[in-house]
C-alpha cells in the first residue's frame, strides 16, 4: 500500500482496548470539525463531523470530543479493531466556505 | 454507488511531458477539490472550484491548472511537469462542507 506519512505520531494499541486520537486545532473561529480516516493505498474517508456548538457527538463505536477553551478535538474509539489500523486526520473549517485546515495525521497500529 | 474516480491510479512520466489526472463524480456535487499529498506535509489543497466554470487557487497551484467544464468532472493538468510535482494526488467533492475523496493517483515525475 502506500505510505502517506513518515514520522507521523504514532499510537498503539491492543485489540479490543479504546484508542484516544488527538488533535489540537488552530483557530478559534473554526465551526466545524471532521474526522477523517485513510487506510493504506485509499483515499481520505469521512468518520464523523461536530459543529463549534457543541462538545461531544456520538457514532458507532466512535465519539468526538471538541474542548474550544483549549482548542482540542479527540476522537474516541471503542473497541478498537485491526481494521481501524490507519491514518487519521482531523480537519477545521474556518468561515463560512468549503475550505478546510488540516492536520498531519496520526498513525494508529492495532496490536492483535 | 456514489463515488469519485480518479485515472491513472499509478503514473510514471518524465520531466516536461504534459499530463491529465481525471477525476469525475456521480454525486452531483457542486465543489471540487484537487489536493497533494506528502509525507511529513499533510495533505495541500491545489484548486479548488465551486461550481462549472468557477475555479480558484487553493495553497500550493503553481505548476497545475485545472478546468471544470461540466459538473461532474475537475481535470487537473500539468503542462510541464517536474520532478517536485511527484505526489500523490486526491480529488475530492462535496456538496455541504464535508468532503468526499477518490482513491488517490500516484505520479512519479522523472
Amino acid at each position: 500500500g502506500e505510505s502517506v506519512g513518515l514520522h507521523l505520531p504514532t499510537l498503539s494499541v491492543q485489540e479490543g482496548d479504546n484508542s484516544i486520537i488527538n488533535c489540537a486545532y488552530s483557530n478559534s473561529a473554526s465551526d466545524y470539525f471532521i474526522w477523517y480516516k485513510q487506510e493504506s493505498g485509499k483515499g481520505p474517508q469521512f468518520i464523523i463531523d461536530i459543529r463549534s456548538n457543541m462538545d461531544k457527538r456520538q457514532g458507532q463505536r466512535v465519539t468526538v470530543l471538541l474542548n474550544k477553551t483549549v482548542k482540542h478535538l479527540s476522537l474516541q474509539i471503542a473497541a478498537t479493531q485491526p481494521g481501524d489500523s490507519a491514518v487519521y486526520f482531523c480537519a477545521e473549517r474556518v468561515g463560512n466556505n468549503r475550505k478546510l485546515i488540516w492536520g498531519l495525521g496520526t498513525s494508529l497500529a492495532v496490536n492483535p | 454507488e456514489a463515488q469519485v474516480t480518479q485515472n491513472p491510479r499509478y503514473l510514471i512520466t518524465v520531466t516536461g511531458k504534459k499530463l491529465t489526472v481525471t477525476c469525475s463524480q456521480n454525486m452531483n456535487h457542486e465543489y471540487m477539490s484537487w489536493y497533494r499529498q506528502d509525507p511529513g506535509l499533510g495533505l495541500r489543497q491545489i484548486y479548488y472550484s465551486m461550481n462549472v466554470e468557477v475555479t480558484d487557487k487553493g495553497d500550493v497551484p503553481e505548476g497545475y491548472k485545472v478546468s471544470r467544464k461540466e459538473k461532474r468532472n475537475f481535470p487537473l493538468i500539468l503542462e510541464s511537469p517536474s520532478p517536485n510535482q511527484t505526489s500523490l494526488y486526491f480529488c475530492a467533492s462535496s456538496s455541504a462542507v464535508t468532503q468526499y475523496f477518490g482513491p488517490g493517483t500516484r505520479l512519479t515525475v522523472l
